[in-house]
């Protein structure tokens, strides 16, 4: 069985500094990782998603992975309230036909 | 920018019936699919459709659940004999080749 797990949180950061969200998973042949942001009562909203060759950045998300010890993370620099949502991680699942979730980490940004 | 549609938002239906839930997937898209989420919980996959027809489904994707795409451009999602434990949010989302899945705002289910 294919898993992707997540820290529940919450995790707490101050307005300003980068917020950390990390994502482990346990298939090693993974080689698509999703981060998506969901909003209580809202459906998921793609942030970015990388592949098993590199990392990303773009405008203040960063995404990494470290295949070795496969987890992925997240970053979120100059964190703002409005960043406050749960972060969902998914993979592609073994026939890539499908993502596999992990359940969350919920990020709270203070003023 | 191009947004994936469905209806109804919000559906309460008596145990037993039949629901429909409807998608408009974007319209270059050739990968759609639904996934369930009850409250509180991971996100679920159900079933993926590619080339008119299904290319993966999950366990909980029994006898109980179609799907279809009556006329090129929507794409449903019908249970029968709705039981409790169906009461989730269900959402549709479809993909291009090689890019990340856009999602509905979704369909909350509601089985009184």
């Amino acid at each position: 069985q294919k898993e992707v797990e997540q820290n529940s949180g919450p995790l707490s950061v101050p307005e300003g500094a980068i917020a950390s969200l990390n994502c482990t998973y346990s298939d090693r042949g993974s080689q698509s990782f999703f981060w998506y942001r969901q909003y209580s009562g809202k459906s998921p909203e793609l942030i970015m998603f990388i592949y098993s060759n590199g990392d990303k950045e773009d405008g203040r998300f960063t995404a990494q992975l470290n295949k070795a010890s496969q987890y992925v993370s997240l970053l979120i620099r100059d964190s703002q309230p409005s960043d406050s949502a749960t972060y969902l991680c998914a993979v592609n699942g073994p026939s890539n036909y499908q993502l596999i979730w992990g359940a969350g980490t919920k990020l709270i940004i203070k003023p | 920018e191009p947004e994936v549609t469905q209806t109804p938002s919000h559906q309460v239906t008596q145990m037993g019936q039949e629901v429909i839930l409807r998608c408009v997937p974007i319209s270059n898209h050739l990968y759609f699919y639904w996934y369930r989420q009850i409250l509180g919980q991971k996100v679920e996959f159900l079933v993926s459709f590619y080339n008119n027809e299904i290319s993966e489904k999950s366990e909980i994707f029994d006898d109980q659940f179609s799907v279809e795409r009556p006329d090129g451009s929507n794409f449903t999602l019908k249970i029968r004999s709705t039981k409790l434990e169906d009461s989730a949010m269900y959402f549709c989302a479809s993909r291009p080749t090689g890019g990340g899945y856009t999602f509905g705002s979704g369909t909350r289910l509601t089985v009184v």
